[in-house]
């Protein structure tokens, strides 16, 4: 089977511009996930879609990221405007279920000059 | 607060030995564990993973022990080959099916 399909690689914006990243999840996965991953530390969960609904957010900063899955099968995930902070891997991930292990994808490594 | 701890930054291993590599947890209430091994550039990718109903899982050279008093889990790989040399990080799932990584522990296993 494909796996998580995520573009771009690679993003090189300056602070206050605005980034997009996309994911194509594995076909018949129902659950998607965002995860920001800083330089030496596990991935942090952003967001999860459990199909087009969002099953939890409470981690994502809600004034400067967004993420949206219509039609319940791609993603995108927003960052306006960009910090310095920002600066991270983000890696999408998919599984049938929040039950089943995550497939995740090889990540967006962003950097925020 | 970490909620998933991996004290190990790295291990070096010779090939053929076992290598153990060691997470702990503060949430009782974490019922799903899993092991992930990354290669440098890629996604993590899943390896291994137990139940809090089970104290031991097995996968070929992989074994997960689980002992939840001590709330300490492992992974043991037997025997270890240059190949398995990644990053591996240990992960959690909490009751509302939100998971937790902790920092990663480096392995490099010497030919």
């Amino acid at each position: 089977e494909a796996g998580v399909a995520q573009s771009p690689r690679y993003k090189i914006i300056e602070k206050r511009q605005s980034v997009a990243f996309w994911c194509n999840p594995i076909s018949g996965h129902a659950t998607l996930y965002w995860y920001q991953q800083i330089l030496g530390q596990g991935p942090k969960l952003l967001i999860q879609f459990q199909n087009n609904g969002v099953v939890d957010d409470s981690q994502l900063p809600k004034d400067r990221f967004s993420a949206e899955r219509l039609k319940g099968v791609d993603s995108t995930l927003k960052i306006q405007p960009a910090k310095l902070e920002d600066s991270a891997v983000y890696l999408c991930a998919s599984s049938h279920s929040g039950y089943q292990p995550q497939h995740f994808g090889d990540g967006t490594r962003l950097s925020i000059l | 607060d970490q909620q998933v701890k991996q004290n190990s930054p790295s291990l070096s291993v010779q090939e053929g030995r076992i290598s153990i590599l060691n997470c702990d947890y503060t949430n009782s209430m974490f019922d799903y564990f899993l092991w992930y091994k990354k290669y440098p550039a890629e996604g993590p990718t899943f390896l291994i993973s137990i139940s809090s109903i089970k104290d031991k899982n097995e996968d070929g050279r992989f074994t997960v022990f689980l002992n939840k008093s001590a709330k300490h889990l492992s992974l043991h790989i037997v025997p270890s080959q240059p190949g398995d040399s990644a990053v591996y990080f240990c992960a959690a799932r909490d009751t509302g099916n939100q998971f937790y990584f902790g920092t990663g522990t480096s392995l490099t296993v010497i030919p």
